[in-house]
Protein backbone atom coordinates (compact mmCIF):
# COMPACT_ATOMS: atom_id res chain seq x y z
CA UNK A 1 0.00 0.00 0.00
CA UNK A 2 1.41 3.16 -0.63
CA UNK A 3 2.84 5.56 2.31
CA UNK A 4 3.81 8.79 3.38
CA UNK A 5 7.19 8.40 4.42
CA UNK A 6 9.21 11.19 6.93
CA UNK A 7 12.47 11.29 8.37
CA UNK A 8 13.95 11.49 10.81
CA UNK A 9 11.84 9.81 13.12
CA UNK A 10 13.03 11.74 15.58
CA UNK A 11 15.14 15.27 15.28
CA UNK A 12 17.01 16.72 18.19
CA UNK A 13 18.41 20.10 17.76
CA UNK A 14 19.86 23.08 19.68
CA UNK A 15 18.29 26.47 19.89
CA UNK A 16 18.43 28.91 16.64
CA UNK A 17 19.97 26.20 14.62
CA UNK A 18 18.26 25.47 11.20
CA UNK A 19 16.43 22.33 10.84
CA UNK A 20 15.06 20.31 7.49
CA UNK A 21 12.19 17.87 7.92
CA UNK A 22 11.72 15.73 5.09
CA UNK A 23 8.94 13.81 3.34
CA UNK A 24 8.22 12.14 0.27
CA UNK A 25 4.85 11.61 -0.73
CA UNK A 26 2.58 9.55 -2.71
CA UNK A 27 4.03 9.45 -6.14
CA UNK A 28 1.14 10.24 -7.83
CA UNK A 29 0.11 13.14 -5.93
CA UNK A 30 -0.40 16.77 -6.68
CA UNK A 31 -1.18 18.44 -3.02
CA UNK A 32 0.87 18.45 0.13
CA UNK A 33 1.21 19.64 3.73
CA UNK A 34 2.59 19.98 6.63
CA UNK A 35 0.95 19.81 10.20
CA UNK A 36 2.11 19.82 13.30
CA UNK A 37 1.43 18.97 16.80
CA UNK A 38 2.56 20.09 19.98
CA UNK A 39 3.00 17.10 22.95
CA UNK A 40 -0.65 16.59 24.26
CA UNK A 41 -2.06 19.22 22.31
CA UNK A 42 -4.15 18.75 18.91
CA UNK A 43 -2.90 18.59 15.06
CA UNK A 44 -3.13 22.02 13.64
CA UNK A 45 -2.04 23.02 9.62
CA UNK A 46 0.76 24.73 8.90
CA UNK A 47 0.97 24.80 5.18
CA UNK A 48 -0.36 23.23 1.81
CA UNK A 49 1.75 23.37 -1.20
CA UNK A 50 0.57 22.55 -4.57
CA UNK A 51 1.99 23.24 -8.11
CA UNK A 52 5.32 24.02 -6.63
CA UNK A 53 3.84 27.32 -4.61
CA UNK A 54 2.49 27.61 -1.64
CA UNK A 55 -1.64 27.64 -1.75
CA UNK A 56 -2.64 28.30 1.69
CA UNK A 57 -0.84 28.59 4.64
CA UNK A 58 -1.94 29.37 8.82
CA UNK A 59 -0.58 31.90 10.87
CA UNK A 60 1.78 29.84 12.32
CA UNK A 61 3.75 29.43 9.77
CA UNK A 62 6.04 33.02 9.58
CA UNK A 63 9.21 33.37 8.03
CA UNK A 64 11.04 31.22 10.16
CA UNK A 65 9.28 28.64 7.84
CA UNK A 66 9.79 27.26 4.42
CA UNK A 67 9.01 24.22 2.27
CA UNK A 68 10.20 23.62 -1.26
CA UNK A 69 9.96 20.44 -3.22
CA UNK A 70 13.60 19.96 -4.43
CA UNK A 71 13.51 17.12 -6.75
CA UNK A 72 9.81 16.21 -7.67
CA UNK A 73 9.69 13.37 -5.17
CA UNK A 74 10.85 15.06 -2.08
CA UNK A 75 8.98 17.55 0.19
CA UNK A 76 10.82 19.71 2.65
CA UNK A 77 10.08 22.01 6.14
CA UNK A 78 12.68 24.10 7.07
CA UNK A 79 12.86 26.32 9.65
CA UNK A 80 15.55 28.34 9.63
CA UNK A 81 15.84 29.33 13.37
CA UNK A 82 14.35 27.02 15.77
CA UNK A 83 12.97 28.24 19.05
CA UNK A 84 11.61 26.27 22.03
CA UNK A 85 8.20 26.05 20.87
CA UNK A 86 9.14 24.41 17.49
CA UNK A 87 9.32 21.36 19.52
CA UNK A 88 6.32 19.14 18.30
CA UNK A 89 5.12 16.45 16.16
CA UNK A 90 5.57 17.35 11.93
CA UNK A 91 3.51 15.74 9.95
CA UNK A 92 3.75 15.26 6.50
CA UNK A 93 0.31 14.77 4.28
CA UNK A 94 -0.50 14.54 0.46
CA UNK A 95 -3.67 14.11 -1.79
CA UNK A 96 -4.30 13.08 -5.08
CA UNK A 97 -6.88 16.28 -5.59
CA UNK A 98 -7.56 19.29 -3.49
CA UNK A 99 -11.56 18.05 -2.49
CA UNK A 100 -12.17 16.26 0.72
CA UNK A 101 -13.30 13.17 -1.27
CA UNK A 102 -9.99 12.20 -1.93
CA UNK A 103 -8.31 10.93 1.70
CA UNK A 104 -5.36 12.79 2.50
CA UNK A 105 -2.78 10.36 3.42
CA UNK A 106 -0.40 11.31 6.77
CA UNK A 107 3.27 10.15 7.46
CA UNK A 108 3.99 8.43 10.49
CA UNK A 109 5.41 12.03 12.02
CA UNK A 110 8.73 13.59 13.07
CA UNK A 111 9.40 14.30 16.43
CA UNK A 112 11.37 17.74 16.62
CA UNK A 113 12.93 18.25 20.53
CA UNK A 114 14.61 21.81 20.58
CA UNK A 115 17.00 22.12 23.25
CA UNK B 1 -14.78 30.79 13.04
CA UNK B 2 -14.71 27.36 13.10
CA UNK B 3 -14.44 24.80 16.82
CA UNK B 4 -14.51 21.43 17.59
CA UNK B 5 -14.68 20.74 20.73
CA UNK B 6 -14.04 16.97 22.19
CA UNK B 7 -15.09 17.09 25.97
CA UNK B 8 -13.56 13.64 27.20
CA UNK B 9 -9.95 14.05 27.25
CA UNK B 10 -9.46 10.35 28.40
CA UNK B 11 -12.04 7.50 28.82
CA UNK B 12 -10.81 4.20 30.13
CA UNK B 13 -12.55 0.67 29.14
CA UNK B 14 -12.64 -2.56 29.91
CA UNK B 15 -12.29 -4.87 27.08
CA UNK B 16 -15.53 -6.04 25.05
CA UNK B 17 -17.18 -2.65 26.78
CA UNK B 18 -19.15 -0.16 23.54
CA UNK B 19 -17.66 3.23 23.68
CA UNK B 20 -19.09 6.32 22.43
CA UNK B 21 -16.68 9.21 21.80
CA UNK B 22 -18.62 12.58 21.18
CA UNK B 23 -17.27 15.46 18.67
CA UNK B 24 -19.33 18.35 18.78
CA UNK B 25 -18.59 21.26 16.44
CA UNK B 26 -19.04 24.78 15.53
CA UNK B 27 -18.89 26.60 11.83
CA UNK B 28 -20.81 28.82 9.84
CA UNK B 29 -20.39 27.26 6.94
CA UNK B 30 -23.15 25.76 5.01
CA UNK B 31 -21.00 22.75 3.41
CA UNK B 32 -18.39 21.57 5.86
CA UNK B 33 -16.35 18.33 5.92
CA UNK B 34 -16.37 16.28 9.37
CA UNK B 35 -13.03 13.80 9.85
CA UNK B 36 -12.17 10.89 12.84
CA UNK B 37 -8.76 10.11 12.78
CA UNK B 38 -7.05 7.59 15.08
CA UNK B 39 -3.68 7.97 16.70
CA UNK B 40 -1.83 5.28 18.34
CA UNK B 41 1.04 5.43 20.62
CA UNK B 42 3.68 4.60 17.28
CA UNK B 43 2.47 8.33 16.69
CA UNK B 44 0.59 8.32 13.01
CA UNK B 45 -2.50 9.55 11.69
CA UNK B 46 -4.79 7.03 10.96
CA UNK B 47 -7.62 8.22 8.68
CA UNK B 48 -11.14 6.11 10.30
CA UNK B 49 -14.01 8.32 8.26
CA UNK B 50 -14.84 11.21 6.32
CA UNK B 51 -18.40 12.91 6.14
CA UNK B 52 -19.80 15.72 4.35
CA UNK B 53 -22.31 18.12 6.10
CA UNK B 54 -25.19 16.69 3.42
CA UNK B 55 -25.08 12.68 4.46
CA UNK B 56 -26.59 12.80 8.05
CA UNK B 57 -26.89 8.90 7.51
CA UNK B 58 -25.19 6.96 10.12
CA UNK B 59 -22.04 5.08 8.60
CA UNK B 60 -21.32 1.64 10.42
CA UNK B 61 -17.73 -0.15 9.73
CA UNK B 62 -17.16 -3.32 11.50
CA UNK B 63 -17.03 -2.15 15.34
CA UNK B 64 -17.23 1.21 14.09
CA UNK B 65 -20.43 3.19 13.69
CA UNK B 66 -20.58 7.10 13.05
CA UNK B 67 -23.85 9.14 14.52
CA UNK B 68 -23.79 12.59 12.36
CA UNK B 69 -26.31 14.75 13.79
CA UNK B 70 -26.46 18.38 12.23
CA UNK B 71 -29.25 19.72 14.48
CA UNK B 72 -26.71 18.98 17.65
CA UNK B 73 -23.79 19.37 15.38
CA UNK B 74 -22.35 16.56 16.74
CA UNK B 75 -20.38 13.67 15.17
CA UNK B 76 -19.82 10.87 17.59
CA UNK B 77 -17.74 7.92 17.39
CA UNK B 78 -18.72 4.34 18.64
CA UNK B 79 -16.12 1.64 19.07
CA UNK B 80 -18.75 -2.18 19.83
CA UNK B 81 -16.77 -4.58 21.57
CA UNK B 82 -13.54 -2.58 22.39
CA UNK B 83 -10.10 -4.32 22.01
CA UNK B 84 -6.74 -3.31 23.53
CA UNK B 85 -5.82 -2.61 19.97
CA UNK B 86 -8.25 0.34 19.88
CA UNK B 87 -6.17 1.84 22.74
CA UNK B 88 -4.96 5.47 20.96
CA UNK B 89 -5.74 9.21 20.98
CA UNK B 90 -9.06 9.89 18.46
CA UNK B 91 -9.23 13.42 17.03
CA UNK B 92 -12.69 14.32 15.21
CA UNK B 93 -11.46 17.71 12.71
CA UNK B 94 -13.32 19.62 10.85
CA UNK B 95 -13.22 21.67 7.71
CA UNK B 96 -15.24 24.29 5.70
CA UNK B 97 -13.78 23.75 2.24
CA UNK B 98 -12.98 21.60 -0.54
CA UNK B 99 -9.42 20.62 0.60
CA UNK B 100 -7.68 19.53 3.71
CA UNK B 101 -6.07 23.00 3.85
CA UNK B 102 -6.72 24.50 7.48
CA UNK B 103 -8.42 21.36 9.33
CA UNK B 104 -9.46 21.82 12.90
CA UNK B 105 -8.56 19.35 15.00
CA UNK B 106 -9.95 18.70 18.16
CA UNK B 107 -7.92 18.36 21.08
CA UNK B 108 -8.55 14.80 21.10
CA UNK B 109 -9.74 11.92 23.17
CA UNK B 110 -7.47 9.20 24.64
CA UNK B 111 -9.08 5.81 24.65
CA UNK B 112 -7.50 3.24 27.01
CA UNK B 113 -8.71 -0.37 26.41
CA UNK B 114 -7.98 -2.69 29.65
CA UNK B 115 -7.87 -6.48 29.49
Amino acid sequence: EPEVTQTPSHQVTQMGQEVILRCVPISNHLYFYWYRQILGQKVEFLVSFYNNEISEKSEIFDDQFSVERPDGSNFTLKIRSTKLEDSAMYFCASSEAEGVNTEAFFGQGTRLTVV
Amino acid sequence: AQKVTQAQTEISVVEKEDVTLDCVYETRDTTYYLFWYKQPPSGELVFLIRRNSFDEQNEISGRYSWNFQKSTSSFNFTITASQVVDSAVYFCALTPRGGYQKVTFGTGTKLQVIP
